[in-house]
């Protein structure tokens, strides 16, 4: 079956930009995870929703960062006033339901998007 | 703050050279331990799964076990294809919203003839 998809795969951004990065999860999975990828680093949690609501932003590192999922499945992350700082793989992965069931907690991850801020 | 620590962080095996990978962990109560596979440009693909000490899962070439401090990853008798970067990250109990993985920087694996 389908996996995670992710798109743009890659993005070049000026500084001071704003770009959106889409995740399209595995269908029928309850809960979405957005984390950022530094290179030669394991990737770090930015957020996290159950259905359409979010229900962990810790991660986000400023206001600058926003995340959505408004109808409970296709999820937006979206960075304003892009800072070079900013450059990284953002990683989408989705699982079925974290409600206890440890079988289905499994995270599944997407290829990423490679964020370039120049 | 639960955090994960893994060694070396690369490894240079030949064929047929099998060894392990370490991954050392301090959390608050431990929901799960994930092992992934991550390939250059590509997201990490899932291994496998520990839940408690003593636990062991193996597939094709490799082999997970789980203690109360520390997991290993064994490969036996490598194949280049399993050169690669390992993910070891762990789960909180489920208490709230603490259902987020965290990582260590991985160990990077690569195997040649």
């Amino acid at each position: 079956g389908a996996g995670v998809s992710q798109s743009p795969r890659y993005k070049v951004a000026k500084r001071g930009q704003d770009v959106a990065l889409r995740c399209d999860p595995i269908s029928g999975h309850v809960s979405l995870f957005w984390y950022q990828q530094a290179l030669g680093q394991g990737p770090e949690f930015l957020t996290y929703f159950q259905n359409e609501a979010q229900l962990d932003k810790s991660g986000l590192p400023s206001d600058r960062f926003f995340a959505e999922r408004p109808e409970g499945s296709v999820s937006t992350l979206k960075i304003q006033r892009t800072q070079q700082e900013d450059s990284a793989v953002y990683l989408c992965a989705s699982s079925f339901d974290t409600s206890g069931d440890t079988v289905t907690d499994t995270q599944y991850f997407g290829p990423g998007t490679r964020l370039t801020v120049l | 703050e639960d955090q994960v620590t893994q060694s070396p962080e690369a490894l240079r095996l030949q064929e047929g050279e099998s060894s392990s990978l370490n991954c050392s962990y301090t959390v608050s109560g431990l929901r799960g331990l994930f092992w992934y596979r991550q390939d250059p440009g590509k997201g990490p693909e899932f291994l496998f799964t520990l839940y408690s000490a003593g636990e062991e899962k193996e597939k094709e070439r490799l082999k997970a076990t789980l203690t109360k401090k520390e997991s290993f990853l064994h490969i036996t008798a490598p194949k280049p294809e399993d050169s690669a970067t390992y993910l070891c990250a762990v789960q909180a109990s489920l208490t709230g919203t603490a259902s987020k993985l965290t990582f260590g920087t991985g160990t990077r694996l690569q195997v040649t003839l």
